[in-house]
């Protein structure tokens, strides 16, 4: 069974980088069978698809955030990561990573990380 | 982007009775070459992360009770819980995975009445 478990720090100051990881065990980042995104959440509000990455470290983000993105993967560790620049209090959001499968097409996202809350604030 | 559009915003049905929610996409998600809609149907309970239940806007997820089914083609799709138990209470969302950005419906929350 595959697992996902994000990590990084809860609270990040206006301006700075906010940075996130994502351990998957029960798989494996290097497998050429799969995708692996990052999506957020606003405290009470809805979802938003931050973007994706393969293994082979190509990338797909969405344009809202595409200036201030950055997803990499990092196969030795089996971990993939999240960095957003220049944060702002409309960045607070219970942030999760998932994965997707990858056949002729991708498919949507089957396993999810529990989510963890990142406030940005002063 | 493609814009989704969930209706109800929220949703209050009886024990045993059916639930209805709605999804429309502001350009169609079949593509044409597989004949396959690219819309999914999350369900999101309070403190944790959504679970799939729909792929290709009709195929269960391994797992899902059957009395979830999905429905729908082009930019009009419905999920559907035939009968209505306790643990069926949350947000649920549809998510188009046709084209980036994807994107997902604004959520309709479920509630028993």
């Amino acid at each position: 069974q595959v697992q996902l478990q994000e990590s990084g720090p809860g609270l990040v100051k206006p301006s700075e980088t906010l940075s996130l990881t994502c351990t998957v065990s029960g798989g494996s980042v290097s497998s050429g069978g799969y995708y692996w995104s990052w999506i957020r959440q606003p405290p009470g509000k809805g979802l938003e698809w931050i973007g994706y990455i393969f293994y082979s470290g190509s990338t797909n983000y969405n344009p809202s955030l595409k200036s201030r993105v950055t997803i990499s993967v990092d196969t030795s560790k089996n971990q993939f990561s999240l960095k957003l620049s220049s944060v702002t209090a409309a960045d607070t959001a219970v942030y999760y990573c998932a994965r997707g499968l990858m056949t002729t097409v991708l498919n949507p996202l089957d396993y999810w990380g529990q989510g963890t809350l990142v406030t940005v604030s002063s | 982007d493609i814009v989704m559009t969930q209706s109800p915003d929220s949703l209050a049905v009886s024990l045993g009775e059916r639930a209805t929610i709605n999804c429309k996409s502001s350009q169609s998600v079949l593509y044409i070459s597989n004949n396959k809609n690219y819309l999914g149907w999350y369900q999101q309970k309070p403190g944790q992360p959504p679970k799939l239940l729909i792929y290709w806007a009709s195929t269960r997820e391994s797992g899902v009770p059957d009395r979830f089914s999905g429905s729908g083609s082009g930019t009009d799709f419905t999920l559907t819980i035939s009968s209505l138990q306790a643990e069926d209470v949350a947000v649920y969302y549809c998510q188009q995975y046709y084209s980036t950005p994807y994107t997902f419906g604004q959520g309709t929350k479920l509630e028993i009445k």
